[in-house]
């Protein structure tokens, strides 16, 4: 079935240290989304990336990190430099057809800090 | 500013019973407006989306409205069961070629038996 997969679904975090977050797509999408979920707060956009080789600063791209090598492929670095990682994590993809396409969206990575 | 707004933030009900969730939304230029359930630990999905004209939606038990002169949607839920369990998240577009989207900080709902 095509879809989304991130892993891990739970990750720990040490401080100082640097950690990716993978996000594999199957649906032939040229976009792919990272997003910050915390409570009482909508998702937040960290960084987007319409093609391959190609990405942008979302609205809180501050301490991550992204490289977009392949279509299917979209990791996050959430670098020590984000002093509040703790919180969920959602890769998602988006086909370029018609201008009404959802958003596809992975089950999500749970960060938190040891 | 632009901004989108759900309410309530949390709603309970008893299986079978219906339910109205809303969105109020100010943004400029408006696209479309689609709203997402999302279950614990998963991630959203997509019921259903509305443009600028359209005023109603359907999805199953799951009717959209929407009326842009007053920048509102409603989600209904009719003959509730215990998996409609879930936040319920609107997500409006909007920018024009910029195709931007603001999240709502969802509803959540939890069915009874």
């Amino acid at each position: 079935d095509g879809g989304i997969t991130q892993s891990p679904k739970y990750l720990f975090r040490k401080e100082g240290q640097n950690v990716t977050l993978s996000c594999e797509q199957n649906l032939n999408h040229d976009a792919m989304y990272w997003y910050r979920q915390d409570p009482g707060q909508g998702l937040r956009l960290i960084y987007y990336s319409q093609i391959v080789n190609d990405f942008q600063k979302g609205d809180i791209a501050e301490g991550y990190s992204v490289s977009r090598e392949k279509k299917e492929s979209f990791p996050l670095t959430v670098t020590s430099a984000q002093k509040n990682p703790t919180a969920f994590y959602l890769c998602a993809s988006r086909g370029q057809g018609r201008k009404d396409q959802p958003q596809h969206f992975g089950d999500g990575t749970r960060l938190s800090i040891l | 500013k632009n901004q989108v707004e759900q309410s309530p933030q949390s709603l309970i009900i008893l299986e079978g019973k219906n339910c109205t969730l809303q969105c109020n939304y100010t943004v400029s230029p408006f696209s479309n407006l689609r709203w997402y359930k999302q279950d614990t630990g998963r991630g959203p999905v997509s019921l259903t989306i509305m443009t600028f004209s359209e005023n109603t939606k359907s999805n199953g038990r799951y009717t959209a409205t929407l009326d842009a002169d007053t920048k509102q949607s409603s989600l209904h839920i009719t003959a509730s069961q215990l998996s409609d369990s879930a936040s319920y998240i609107c997500v409006v577009t909007y920018g024009g070629a910029t195709n931007k989207l603001i999240f709502g900080t969802g509803t959540l709902l939890a069915v009874q038996p």
